[in-house]
């Protein structure tokens, strides 16, 4: 079965630094997401992507956070200058259409020192 | 906002105990899924389950749309069910559909 794919699993980075979080979509799918997930807590969406732009942001998603899909394959978001409390589970998930499930991938493990 | 309610928080069985898991909404229940997550951390997804009763070994599930509410149903657990179950849905009327999730039930299954 076909599956979401997530990189790193792990990423430890210091506070200021830039991160960005890779994601590779089903190949036949049309929307993005990306979640996240403070230790402890429920899954919070923090933006949606659909061609080529985004459609949807949380409160969460402010001017630090940014996505892309560069290349037509991976999805990206990336994180100007990270703070102690962006440590979180980051999860990428895709789908077909608005009335379809959402396929999640493993999650990126972010750790802010 | 829209609030998506489950119970118990905490559930702690012995190993092959039954259980059942709520999930309430604040409203319509559109596309709703059923997520595992493990001591890694990994999404499983178990269900999607807009309406209706579906069945997968040892687990099943049930939506009923017009009362706003499902139910996951684990039967004879096992060790490996051990973990949070967290339900999730788009509702109607989003600009895109993202996922609502509830705050999840903890499950410990003892040996």
């Amino acid at each position: 079965e076909p599956e979401v794919t997530q990189t790193p699993s792990h990423q430890v980075t210091q506070m200021g630094q830039e991160v960005i979080l890779r994601c590779v979509p089903i190949s036949n799918h049309l929307y993005f997401y990306w979640y996240r997930q403070i230790l402890g807590q429920k899954v919070e969406f923090l933006v949606s992507f659909y061609n080529n732009e985004i459609s949807e942001k949380s409160e969460i998603f402010d001017d630090q956070f940014s996505v892309e899909r560069p290349d037509g394959s991976n999805f990206t978001l990336k994180i100007r200058s990270t703070k102690l409390e962006d440590s979180a589970m980051y999860f990428c998930a895709t789908t077909t259409g608005m009335n379809q499930p959402q396929h999640f991938g493993d999650g990126t493990r972010l750790s802010i020192l | 906002g829209i609030q998506v309610e489950q119970s118990p928080p905490d559930l702690i069985l012995q190993e092959g105990a039954n259980s059942t898991l709520r999930c309430n909404f604040s409203d319509s229940v559109n596309n709703l899924q059923w997520f595992h997550q493990n001591p890694w951390g990994q999404l499983i997804n178990l269900f999607y389950i807009p309406s209706g009763t579906k069945q997968n070994g040892r687990l099943s599930a049930t939506t009923v749309a017009t009362e706003r509410y499902s139910l996951l149903y684990i039967s004879s657990s096992q060790t490996t069910d051990s973990g949070v179950y967290f339900c999730a849905d788009n509702f109607y009327g989003g600009a895109t559909n993202k996922l609502i999730f509830g705050t999840g039930t903890l499950l410990a299954v003892q040996p």
